[in-house]
Formats: C-alpha cells, structure tokens, sequence
C-alpha cells in the first residue's frame, strides 16, 4: 500500500539549519510538494515539484528529493517557520492524492 | 488575488447531509482539477477527493467512498461536495484547493480558508 512517511517532530535551534523529510515509494515515480500549516490558517504551498520554491517564499527554504525520499530543508531557521509540515504526492494509482503524516516543527 | 472561499460547512447530527461550496475567482477556474482535503481536529492533512477539468474524472479517499460525492459547475467557477450519511469522524475542517496536476506534479496552489463541519448529536 502507498503512504509517506515523515519524522512527527523535530526541533532546531533560532538560526539553524533543518532538515524535514518524507519516505514513500511513490516517490520514486510522483514528484512531491511541501505545506506548511499553522494554528488557524490554511495550510501555504512552501516547495512544489520537489525542489521550486513559489514566489513568496523565502530564499531559507528548499527541496531536494533522492529516490524514495524527499527533503525540506529551511536554513537559518526563523521563530516564524515554527509550524506542522506535510509533503504530499500521488499514490500508487496515479489518482489519489497522498499526505504525510506531517512534521511538527519546534524553533528553540 | 487568486482566491478560494467555501462555505457550507455546519454542526450535523450523525447520519445527516450537509453540501460544501467553494467558489473560486481570478483564475480560469475550468482549466484546473480540483480537490477537497480536510482536517480533523487534532490529526493531520487528509486528501478527500479529487475532480478532473470536465468532472467526469472523480476520485475518492475509501473512507468516504458511497457517502460524499465531488462536483463542479465550471459556469459558476464553483466546487461541491455533497456529504451524506455523516459520521463523527467526518469532524473535521475542509479545505477546497487548486490542483495542478501534471505529469508527474502534484501540487496544491491555492487553498480556500477552510469551513468547518462538525458531526456530533
């Protein structure tokens, strides 16, 4: 069966480099995207295709994919960035759509 | 702006029916799937449904298969999904988004505010 799998939390340090990833099969065919979802807001696009970041981000956030696994990476990490991550790609099928578990983000 | 905005979303007891809207403005709404994901509370993201351009494509997550069915009137830029046979786990907020997919991208662009359904007697 298909799922992705992610880390439920991680924390870094104000300033610091982090690394978020996700695991599935599905990965080795469907590119993936990146969410970030905070308290009361909707959930924001951070990273598409694996590794284009849309117009708004900040230049901090990145992707990378390799196989079955797909990275988030925010460098220099602000207290802002502090939030639940979920990568999202396509199933098996070709037609469901498929989330993480998501990755809770603490900044020390 | 690019925006998505649902409604609809109410306190229903189990086993009852409920339709979300979502409407959608500044973008050719008929060009792009769409899709429905939900949140419950306290749980993450969860992929609901999906539709093609012309809506003859409609996928669903099992969970709600038989139960809620996706559509669009691409004359009224807008989104359904009608929700039938309620359960408390359908608790949840919904989200329509804007849904690229291409080869072998999926992204979701746009996302509504969300609306919020609760199941509970």
């Amino acid at each position: 069966s298909s799922e992705l799998t992610q880390d439920p939390a991680v924390s870094v340090a104000l300033g610091q480099t982090v690394r978020i990833t996700c695991q599935g099969d599905c990965l080795r065919i469907y590119y993936a995207s990146w969410y970030q979802k905070k308290p009361g807001q909707a959930p924001l696009l951070v990273m598409s295709g694996n590794y284009n970041r849309p117009s708004g981000i900040p230049d901090r956030f990145s992707g990378s994919g390799s196989g079955n696994t797909v990275s988030l990476t925010i460098a220099g990490s602000q207290a802002e960035d502090e939030a639940d991550y979920y990568c999202l790609s396509r199933d098996s099928s070709g037609d469901h759509l498929l989330f993480g578990g998501g990755t809770k983000l603490t900044v020390l | 702006e690019v925006q998505l905005v649902e409604s609809g979303g109410d306190l229903v007891q189990p086993g009852g029916s409920l339709r979300l809207s979502c409407t959608a403005s500044r973008f050719t709404f008929s060009n792009y799937w769409m899709t429905w994901i939900r949140q419950a509370p306290g749980k993450g993201l969860e992929w609901v449904a999906n539709i093609n351009q012309d809506g003859y494509e409609k996928y669903y997550v099992d969970s709600v298969r038989g139960r809620f069915t996706i559509s669009r009137d691409n004359a009224k830029n807008s989104l359904f999904l009608q929700m039938n046979n309620l359960r408390a786990e359908d608790t949840a907020v919904y989200y329509c988004a804007k849904y690229l997919r291409s080869g072998v991208v999926n992204t979701l662009y746009i996302w509504g505010q969300g609306t919020v359904v609760t199941v509970s007697s």
